[in-house]
């Protein structure tokens, strides 16, 4: 199994632009996570999805950020435009209903954004 | 405001001694809990849970302990070896919500 499989690892761009981060979750994992890591808050869950349909959003800072999981092996989060403070380690995870006796997710490398 | 909280941002051990990792929670209702390990340039990876029925839960090197009156709970590492050097996420929520609330993140390293 690849695991959940993240692009791009690196992302540097400048203030205003749009960013796209992409996740392939692992095969025949139900539930979907992005999270972002900062210094100052650690791993915040950002958005996560059950059966491609967005549950709990409400981690997302604001309009700026939006998350789509068109079908079960793909899921982007957006950031336009983007801002210096967008700046952290956003990770995709992945999980399944399946797992017996744990809630166990399984975390991509995560995507280092930059932004100028 | 910070539901899980990690106070120590980081820690050092002697290898071959106990680690012990601290965690604190806010909200009496979450009853499942989780670390994670993360070493650098890779995503976390899970190590060990304990549900709010048990006290403890052992898995080798690995025991988390739980305090539910005192919503604390703690990993103890023994005994350390270096290749624990890593930051270790401590995480609770509710069980069967998939939705996990992380604390910051405490950094070990285990000297040799």
């Amino acid at each position: 199994d690849a695991g959940v499989i993240q692009s791009p690892r690196h992302e540097v761009t400048e203030m205003g632009q749009e960013v796209t981060l992409r996740c392939k979750p692992i095969s025949g994992h139900d539930y979907l996570f992005w999270y972002r890591q900062t210094m100052m808050r650690g791993l915040e869950l950002l958005i996560y999805f059950n059966n491609n349909v967005p549950i709990d959003d409400s981690g997302m800072p604001e309009d700026r950020f939006s998350a789509k999981m068109p079908n079960a092996s793909f899921s982007t989060l957006k950031i336009q435009p983007s801002e210096p403070r967008d700046s952290a380690v956003y990770f995709c995870a992945s999980s399944s209903h399946r797992t017996k006796g744990t809630d166990t997710q399984y975390f991509g490398p995560g995507t280092r954004l930059t932004v100028l | 405001d910070q539901q899980v909280k990690q106070n120590s941002p980081s820690l050092s051990v002697q290898e071959g001694r106990i680690s012990i990792l601290n965690c604190d929670y806010t909200n009496s209702m979450f009853d499942y809990f989780l670390w994670y390990k993360k070493y650098p340039a890779e995503g976390p990876t899970f190590l060990i849970s304990i549900s709010s029925i048990k006290d403890k839960n052992e898995d080798g090197r690995f025991t988390v302990f739980l305090n539910k009156s005192a919503k604390h709970l703690s990993l103890h590492i023994v005994p350390s070896q270096p290749g624990d050097s890593a930051v270790y996420f401590c995480a609770a929520g509710l069980s069967g919500t998939y939705k996990y609330i992380f604390g910051t993140g405490t950094r070990l390293k285990v000297l040799a």
